[in-house]
């Protein structure tokens, strides 16, 4: 088992709608939860992070992590073609060690 | 634009051949790293660097090394490229050591035959 597990995708949804996109993870230790957008043949770029459980926003974007069942969601709201891109979830230990999610793929249709 | 320059971009190579990744940043950051992207796979950490002159061993180090001699560059060398490690392989960097906010180069995408 991956210590952290993301659907692939691709997830297809018509531009304005939410978007919902789940991490589960296995180490209890993990503290800092972290979600990264990487558009195609780009480097990964920082969107937003949590630390220890409950919600985040940041605009359109609410990070969400329910560590009792060990649960991350990042919610985009009122989806743009420009959201189209893969997400990983990477969270972190008290030492800052990240474990990578393989990512999802979303793209919004116009 | 601040930010890390790698190259090259993208590399066909002969396996048994020597190969360098170059990885330059501009921020004065003092953590580098060297990641290794694989489709269905997380990214995979290969070296990283805390601070000039030192270096440390991730979670796939072996076929690379890397040197820190300064604090802008970052190279990465596979002795002997095998086709396992065909890849794309990131350069990031963060100001401080295990700081969770990474910024990432664009890649570089190597094709071992």
């Amino acid at each position: 088992q991956k210590e952290v597990e993301q659907d692939p995708g691709p997830l297809s949804v018509p531009e304005g709608a939410i978007v919902s996109l789940n991490c589960t993870y296995s180490n209890s230790a993990f503290q800092y939860f972290m979600w990264y957008r990487q558009y195609s043949r780009k480097g990964p770029e920082l969107l937003m992070y949590t630390y220890s459980s409950g919600n985040k926003e940041d605009g359109r974007f609410t990070a969400q992590v329910d560590k009792s069942s060990k649960y991350i969601s990042l919610f985009i709201r009122d989806s743009q073609p420009s959201d189209s891109a893969t997400y990983l979830c990477a969270p972190g230990d008290s030492n800052y060690q990240l474990i990578w999610g393989a990512g999802t793929k979303l793209i919004i249709k116009p | 634009i601040a930010g890390i320059t790698q190259a090259p971009t993208s590399q066909i190579l002969a396996a048994g051949r020597r190969m360098t990744l170059r990885c330059t940043q501009d921020m004065r950051h003092n953590a580098m790293y060297w990641y290794r992207q694989d489709l269905g796979l997380g990214l995979r950490l290969i070296h990283y660097s805390n601070t000039a002159g030192t270096t440390g061993k991730g979670e796939v180090p072996d076929g690379y090394s890397v040197s820190r001699a300064n604090t802008d560059d970052f190279p990465l060398t596979l002795a002997s490229a095998v086709p396992s490690q065909t890849s794309v392989y990131f350069c990031a960097s963060s100001a401080s050591p295990g700081a969770n906010v990474l910024t990432f180069g664009a890649g570089s995408r190597l094709t071992v035959l």
